[in-house]
């Protein structure tokens, strides 16, 4: 069984909307992160959560914005959402903000 | 910042064959680290080699690491089909905010 969860798999939107990603994790980590990974671009660091505080940010733009309901939750909204922003959005967790993340399938966004 | 970067973009074996894939980095490094990823799923770790050691072993991979150079790779012995995957090399910070190269595919054919 996957350990950690994120949904929707496959999401299309279209330019100017807002959608949401989901992830839970069940691995029982107290850290929780979000990473890019596009065409263009290697795996990219986004945001990481520690015991659901945010601690670092490297999104430039405030239209990503991370959401931590529950220890194990730390969902992603998107707004206004921008044919660039199309990318797998992969969640990720670990102990303790060690070095070794685990990942999980990630959701592959398409705007068009 | 630290940037890992694999020295090849397709590599392709036969099963059975051993396989390197390199990396190299800027800037000193406490710790370096392997991840493999398949198709339609997330990166999965593989090896962390810490700036001390030299080399690790995870059963048919190998890193090593030579912070004089700057430099890491990764040997695959035995390869099978299975390890047709895109491997990637990381370097990390605080908060685990790892920074991945581009990565190298791996095709293993029979």
């Amino acid at each position: 069984d996957p350990k950690i969860i994120q949904k929707p798999k496959y999401l299309v939107a279209v330019t100017g909307s807002e959608k949401i990603l989901i992830c839970e994790q069940y691995l029982g980590h107290n850290a929780m992160y979000w990473y890019r990974q596009s065409a263009k671009k290697p795996l990219e660091f986004m945001f990481s959560y520690s015991y659901q505080k945010l601690m670092d940010n490297q999104t430039a733009s405030s239209r990503f914005q991370p959401q931590s309901s529950k220890k194990n939750h730390l969902d992603l909204q998107i707004t206004a959402l921008k044919p660039d922003d199309s990318a797998t959005y992969f969640c990720a967790s670990s102990q303790d903000r060690q070095n070794t993340l685990y990942f999980g399938a990630g959701t592959r966004l398409s705007v068009l | 910042s630290q940037l890992a970067e694999e020295n090849l973009w397709a590599l392709s074996v036969h099963e059975g064959e051993s396989v390197t894939v390199n990396c190299s980095y800027k800037t000193s490094i406490t710790a370096l680290q392997w991840y493999r990823q398949k198709s339609g799923e997330g990166p999965a770790q593989l090896i962390l080699i810490r700036s001390n050691e030299r080399e690790k072993r995870n059963g048919r991979l190998r890193a090593t690491l030579d912070t004089s150079s700057q430099s890491s790779s990764l040997s695959i012995t035995a390869t099978r089909c299975e390890d047709t995957a895109v491997y990637f090399c990381a370097t990390g910070g605080s908060n685990a905010k790892l920074t991945f190269g581009k990565g190298t595919k791996l095709s293993v054919k029979s």
